[in-house]
């Protein structure tokens, strides 16, 4: 398996523009994550998914954020209009349900993003 | 609220041991320990569950005692390999809400 991969790996822009970062989860992975990382913040969950439905999107910082997930093969985190304090790492990972227990995260490579 | 854990950072030298410490304001159903290397993704250590039982991966131990609402993570005879940041990630009893706690830095010299 390929593990999670997200696109792109690096964007940089400018302020008030338009923002997309993609995610494909590894198959079978029922949970899909959104996380961003700053060095003042630490690791923050944003939203996640299960079975492509939102379960929890009380980190998504404001209404500029949004997050979809069409399918069980694909998620899009958009930020609209961006601004530079959302400058970031920001990292999808997906995991599986085994018996009720929450089994363990594989995070993709992440989207480094900067807006001037 | 973020789980906090300790040291803030730590400096070890090859062979030497290491206990980090996370602990949460709030009941945990179960934790989950990650490293991180500078630059790349947070990648699975253990996941510590209430009962006692544990999942791991590596020669990494951990414990979680439920009622203090906390886990540490041992490291033992420390490599080269072993730097990094280390997370622990904890899901709320109830609520299920999953959270990072708030790092520890761990660098091992030579």
């Amino acid at each position: 398996d390929a593990g999670v991969i997200q696109s792109p790996r690096h964007e940089v822009t400018e302020m008030g523009q338009e923002v997309t970062l993609r995610c494909k989860p590894i198959s079978g992975h029922d949970y899909l994550f959104w996380y961003r990382q700053t060095m003042m913040r630490g690791l923050e969950l944003l939203i996640y998914f299960n079975n492509n439905v939102p379960i929890d999107d009380s980190g998504m910082p404001e209404d500029r954020f949004s997050a979809k997930m069409p399918n069980a093969s694909f998620s899009t985190l958009k930020i609209q209009p961006s601004e530079p304090r959302d400058s970031a790492v920001y990292f999808c990972a997906s995991s599986s349900q085994l018996a009720g227990i929450y089994n363990e995260q594989f995070f993709g490579p992440g989207t480094r993003l900067t807006v001037l | 609220q973020q789980p906090v854990q300790s040291p803030q950072a730590v400096i070890l030298r090859e062979g030497e041991d290491a206990v980090i410490n996370c602990s949460s304001s709030k009941a945990l159903y179960s934790v989950h320990w990650y490293r991180q290397k500078h630059g790349e993704a947070p990648v699975f250590l253990m996941i510590l569950l209430k009962g006692g039982e544990q999942k791991g991966h590596e020669k990494i131990s951990a414990s979680f005692n439920e009622k203090k609402q906390q886990s540490s993570l041992y490291l033992t005879a420390s490599q080269l390999s072993y730097s990094g940041t280390y997370f622990c990630g904890t899901f709320t009893s109830g609520t299920y809400k999953y959270i990072f706690g708030t790092g520890t830095r761990l660098k091992v010299l030579a």
